[in-house]
């Protein structure tokens, strides 16, 4: 059974740090292109970052660009977000998601981690 | 930056069939996925590539994709249908795009 947890949010003051977590199971991990998806309160889904199945290969959305890092342990099944100056608009369920492949769409997601910006 | 055009919301009396538009330049070239998410749940792909279903989606759910628009139909809708519906693309210039979301009231 395919299986994505993330972990790492939290609250945060704006202008700080913070890494999400996404561990993966019950496939493959490093044959999958990997994504985060964020969704602020009671808002619509906006994607934020890709990363290729050996992580030679980035993209951002430029809300995000220059602040967070996407990266994976493909030893260690995990996907991650390196978040910096943090904002109170990256207030957000974080999903991390499974590409399906060959423009596919998003096959799998996890529950989600909020975080909070705020003073 | 390529945008998605979805209307706030639809409503569909139970068992008629619902359709859920997709709106955007041309986007009948491209491959459009669709995804359910019902509240405090995560989002789950119902539709990919403009009309195909992952295994486990019922058959009710069906797409279709020409010109500028995209359309999610949902037949014989039933109450567990009630949800937020997500249109979905690939654009050379914007990456990853969502639309705004669509949510479904089954009356």
């Amino acid at each position: 059974e395919v299986q994505l947890v993330e972990s790492g949010g939290g609250l945060v003051q704006p202008g700080g740090s913070l890494r999400l977590s996404c561990a993966a199971s019950g496939f493959t991990f490093s044959s999958y292109w990997m994504h985060w998806v964020r969704q602020a309160p009671g808002k619509g889904l906006v994607w934020v970052s890709r990363i290729n199945s050996d992580g030679s290969s980035t993209s951002y959305a430029d809300s995000v660009k220059g602040r967070f890092t996407i990266s994976r342990d493909n030893a260690k099944n995990t996907l991650y977000l390196q978040m910096n100056s943090l904002r109170a608009e990256d207030t957000a369920v974080y999903y991390c998601a499974r590409d399906y492949g060959g423009n596919s769409g998003l096959d799998y997601w996890g529950q989600g981690t909020l975080v909070t910006v705020s003073s | 930056s390529y945008e998605l055009t979805q209307p706030l919301s639809v409503s569909v009396a139970l068992g008629q069939t619902a359709r859920i538009t997709c709106g955007g330049n041309n986007i009948g070239s491209k491959n459009v996925h669709w995804y359910q998410q019902k509240p405090g749940q995560a989002p789950v792909l119902v539709i990919y590539r403009d009309s195909n279903r992952p295994s486990g989606i019922p058959e009710r759910f069906s797409g279709s994709n020409s010109g500028n628009t995209a359309t999610l139909t949902i037949s014989r809708a039933q109450a567990g249908d009630e949800a937020d519906y997500y249109c979905q693309v690939w654009d050379s210039s914007t990456a990853w795009v969502f639309g705004g979301g669509t949510k479904l009231t089954v009356l």
